[in-house]
């Protein structure tokens, strides 16, 4: 079956120290991978995807992430983390036919001062 | 760039009642799709069009669920005789298929409530 999983649902970072949230996919064929980020109340807003290339791709608001192959992975980074950079952010995978994305559950990234 | 736009923002209705929701699409964006997001969860795919074409709907879609793009351009997402258990968020996106993966934008969703 093809799905996304985000094993954290909550991550715990101090401000200026480096975050990472991770995602891990299974799929069959070549993944196209995405992160979204929602605030309270708020629909989704784009930060990044992988389709195919360099490994490390960089997105909005200084996130970045880091596609794996052989660990199937796709992990989003940020070098210095922010307190606005608190909400809920979701990874999501898409596969060879159609455009629907199926999302991981969500983890939820809280900066602290 | 307006964005994505949804309307209502919020619903409240009785059960048995039926609800219609309105999701507005980027300009020009040639593919909606709709989701549903329930508390703690990730959005899951409902429905998407291609233009006027609906190519996909997913299980989750009832025969209580109907969804339209007349014309390609806005679309509407209608439930009939609401359940309890349709409460969730209904969230909108749109993207421009030019290549091999497109971007997907998302509204403000729609938030339903069910009495």
């Amino acid at each position: 079956a093809q799905s996304v999983a985000q094993p954290e649902d909550q991550v715990n970072v101090a401000e200026g120290n480096p975050l990472t949230v991770k995602c891990t996919y299974s799929v069959s064929g070549n993944p196209y991978l995405f992160w979204y980020v929602q605030y309270p109340n708020r629909g989704l807003q784009f930060l990044l995807k992988y389709i195919t290339g360099d490994n490390l791709v960089k997105g909005s608001y200084g996130f970045e992430a880091e596609f794996n192959k052989s660990q199937t992975s796709f992990h989003l980074k940020k070098p210095s983390a922010l307190v606005s950079d608190s909400a809920l952010y979701f990874c999501a995978v898409r596969f060879n036919q159609g455009g629907k994305l199926i999302f991981g559950q969500g983890t939820e990234l809280s900066v602290k001062p | 760039d307006t964005g994505v736009s949804q309307d209502p923002r919020h619903k409240i209705t009785k059960r048995g009642q039926n609800v219609t929701f309105r999701c507005d699409p980027i300009s020009e964006h040639n593919r909606l799709y709709w989701y549903r997001q329930t508390l703690g969860q990730g959005p899951e795919f409902l429905t998407y069009f291609q233009n006027e074409a609906q190519l996909e709907k997913s299980r989750l879609l009832s025969d209580r669920f109907s969804a339209e793009r007349p014309k390609g351009s806005f679309s509407t997402l209608e439930i009939q005789r609401t359940e309890q258990g349709d409460s969730a968020m209904y969230l909108c996106a749109s993207s421009y298929l030019a290549g091999v993966v497109e971007t997907q934008y998302f509204g403000p969703g729609t938030r339903l409530l069910v009495l």
